[in-house]
């Protein structure tokens, strides 16, 4: 398979702790995107990497957030101390980024929870 | 501030009918929109796309129509299968000319039922 893969898909922790998911985009695409979705919700744009640069972070994105895409090719996000508003679905996308804008491929999601 | 947003949280038909969903916005300046469908479980799966110099675009069943005029676009899908089951969203692309960065903005969605 050679979309987008995200690990792990579900991830249940205590209040507190601190939590990494990775990204794994479809191997050409230098554009990466981190999404979160709650339930009944369409996903909310968390943070954008063109190469390893990150480009763009949503104000969603607290302090206790970071994401990093160290070599331009996987992704990380982290997310420190976590509390229970943070349980949601987390996506990971990516894309060709032909010219101004492309089509953009998702991965599975990392189902978060926190108790 | 500016969204894009779904006119029904659900629709039902029956197998074989046609469907449509309806998304509005709000920013008139916005340019490309995209439709994705999303199961159960998976992440959003690309349907279609249209751009603001186009009023229609059809693909393999599914039509999406773009009114500028009063920042509506719909999705339409012909002969409505089981397989069609699943949550539909819009988004626009928002793409940033300063700095180069991109981003989907997605409405709520419409749950899509088919009843065999």
């Amino acid at each position: 398979d050679t979309g987008v893969s995200q690990n792990p898909r579900h991830k249940i922790t205590k209040r507190g702790q601190n939590v990494t998911f990775r990204c794994d985009p479809i191997s050409e695409h230098n554009r990466l995107y981190w999404y979160r979705q709650t339930l009944g919700q369409g996903p909310e744009f968390l943070t954008y990497f063109q190469n390893e640069a990150q480009l763009e972070k949503s104000r969603l994105l607290s302090d206790r957030f970071s994401a990093e895409r160290p070599k331009g090719s996987f992704s990380t996000l982290e997310i420190q101390r976590t509390e229970q508003g943070d349980s949601a679905m987390y996506l990971c996308a990516s894309s060709s980024g032909q010219g101004a804008v492309g089509e953009q491929f998702f991965g599975p999601g990392t189902r978060l929870t926190v108790l | 501030g500016e969204s894009v947003g779904l006119h029904l949280p659900t629709l039902s038909v029956q197998e074989g009918d046609n469907s449509i969903i309806n998304c509005a916005y709000s920013n008139s300046a916005s340019d490309y929109f995209i439709w994705y469908k999303q199961e159960s479980g998976k992440g959003p799966q690309f349907i279609i796309d249209i751009r603001s110099n186009m009023d229609k675009r059809q693909g393999q069943r599914v039509t999406v129509l773009l009114n500028k005029t009063v920042k509506h676009l719909s999705l339409q899908i012909a002969a409505t299968q089981p397989g069609d089951s699943a949550v539909y969203f819009c988004a626009e692309n928002r793409f940033k000319y300063q700095g180069g960065s991109e981003k989907l903005v997605f409405g709520k969605g419409t749950k899509l039922t088919v009843n065999p």
